[in-house]
């Protein structure tokens, strides 16, 4: 059964520590992998991963792949209490319509 | 600006009653979804659509339907079947629905059930 395994479940810094999030995938085929920030209401998408060893970044934040590992982590340096909410991760398989999504990781962030 | 509209975004159902939320999008995507989120749990699928007037199952689609009339549009309807429907609902869309498309989603529509 494919499944997506995300870690920790929840994590509580100090503005201005780096934290690490962990995807890690068991699907058939893997097509591509997905990022989102939950606050509120919306996920809003964060980045796209197809390929294994490209980092991508967008400010503070960065992630990659490892197909070899069958995972991914997302990096978010200097943090910000904005940067408290959910993170969620999901993955698709080829041949299949449907995105896996993981049970998140709920990040707090402390002034 | 495109996007994806959710409406009501909060509800309340009395036992017993069906309800429906509506999606709209003017993304002019193909692909549209329907999400349930539970706390402590991932999103699980309850329906998609690849085109208008075709829809598939998701893993948890009993007690739910749907319709696609228009390719903007995909309501949910919540049943009096669906035994535990208080949860957060999150309709998506993506330009297709396979290859390594983005899902775009709407604010999310919480329903509780009295």
């Amino acid at each position: 059964e494919d499944k997506v395994v995300q870690s920790p479940l929840s994590l509580v810094v100090h503005e201005g520590d780096t934290v690490t999030l962990n995807c890690s995938y068991e699907v058939t085929n893997f097509r591509s992998l997905l990022w989102y920030k939950q606050e509120k209401k919306a996920p809003t998408f964060l980045f796209m991963l197809t390929s294994s060893g490209i980092e991508k970044k967008s400010g503070r934040l960065s992630s990659i792949l490892d197909k070899k590992e069958l995972s991914s982590i997302l990096n978010i340096t200097a943090t910000q209490t904005g940067d408290s909410a959910i993170y969620l991760c999901a993955v698709r398989g080829s041949g299949t319509y449907k995105y896996i999504f993981g049970t998140g990781t709920r990040l707090k962030v402390l002034a | 600006d495109g996007g994806i509209t959710q409406s009501p975004k909060y509800l309340f159902r009395k036992e017993g009653q069906n309800v429906t939320l509506s999606c709209e999008q003017n993304l002019n995507h193909d692909a549209m979804y329907w999400y349930r989120q539970d706390p402590g749990q991932g999103l699980r699928l309850i329906y998609y659509s690849q085109i208008v007037n075709d829809f598939q199952k998701g893993d948890i689609a009993e007690g739910y339907s749907v319709s696609r009339e228009k390719k903007e549009s995909f309501p949910l309807t919540v049943t009096s079947a669906q035994k535990n429907p208080t949860a957060f609902y999150l309709c998506a869309s993506s330009i297709k629905s396979s290859g390594a498309n983005v899902l775009t989603f709407g604010a999310g529509s919480r329903l509780t059930v009295l």
